[in-house]
């Protein structure tokens, strides 16, 4: 496709609920990346995959955090039994390559109540 | 000390100002560096790289300062569509990036 695309843009979900979140990146992008971004900071890292090899999740902030790609497009960030911390904004970037910056999709919105 | 430190701001300047934004980081490895724009409640949107012997692009020069680990971007004549927020990024050589909390400018009439 043109851009990173996000799936849900909204998600409100009651606490102890499991949630999915998609990414379909740029067609043909080797890197992709998860990020978290809280009201008010800047984007935290996640986890990064280049194609289906998941090659750093350090940032996932907990194991209710799973990250997946297998087949080297598409991806879902799945977490399990959410928390009321866990909301914010979860966008997905990619690249062709990783020294000239990443594309954005427009993030998804989760909410837990 | 966070891995990446910006001035959160705001900084409120007429239009037709110059303004400049600093940032350090703390990890000297460091190799790759950027400035992102992020709108209110927006996806960042890459800027520009930072290059060693600093760049240029219209009215936005960055520059990276290795030595005193910093980099900057300075922003010419000021248009009221500048308003934003404006991240510092800095890649560790790993695939890892770290985002700085971003700068907010206003550009007012």
């Amino acid at each position: 496709g043109a851009g990173v695309s996000q799936s849900p843009r909204y998600k409100v979900a009651k606490r102890g609920q499991d949630v999915a979140l998609r990414c379909d990146p740029i067609s043909g992008h080797v890197s992709l990346f998860w990020y978290q971004q809280a009201l008010g900071q800047g984007p935290e890292f996640l986890t990064y995959f280049q194609n289906e090899a998941q090659l750093d999740k350090s940032g996932l902030p907990s194991d209710r955090f799973f990250a997946e790609r297998p087949e080297g497009s598409v991806s879902t960030l799945k977490i399990q039994r959410t928390q009321q911390e866990d909301s914010a904004v979860y966008l997905c970037a990619s690249s062709s390559t990783l020294t000239y910056g990443y594309t954005f999709g427009s993030g998804t919105r989760l909410t837990v109540v | 000390r966070k891995e990446v430190e910006q001035d959160p701001g705001p900084f409120n300047v007429p239009e037709g100002a110059t303004v400049a934004f600093n940032c350090t980081y703390s990890n000297s490895a460091s190799q790759s560096f950027f400035w992102y724009r992020q709108d209110c409640r927006k996806e960042p949107k890459l800027l520009m790289s930072v290059y060693s012997s600093g760049n240029e692009d219209g009215r936005f020069t960055a520059q990276l300062n290795r030595a005193s680990q910093y980099i900057s971007l300075l922003i010419r004549d000021s248009k009221l569509s500048d308003s934003a927020t404006y991240l510092c990024v800095v890649g560790t050589g790993g695939f890892k990036t770290i985002f700085g909390a971003g700068t907010r400018l206003f550009v007012k009439a």
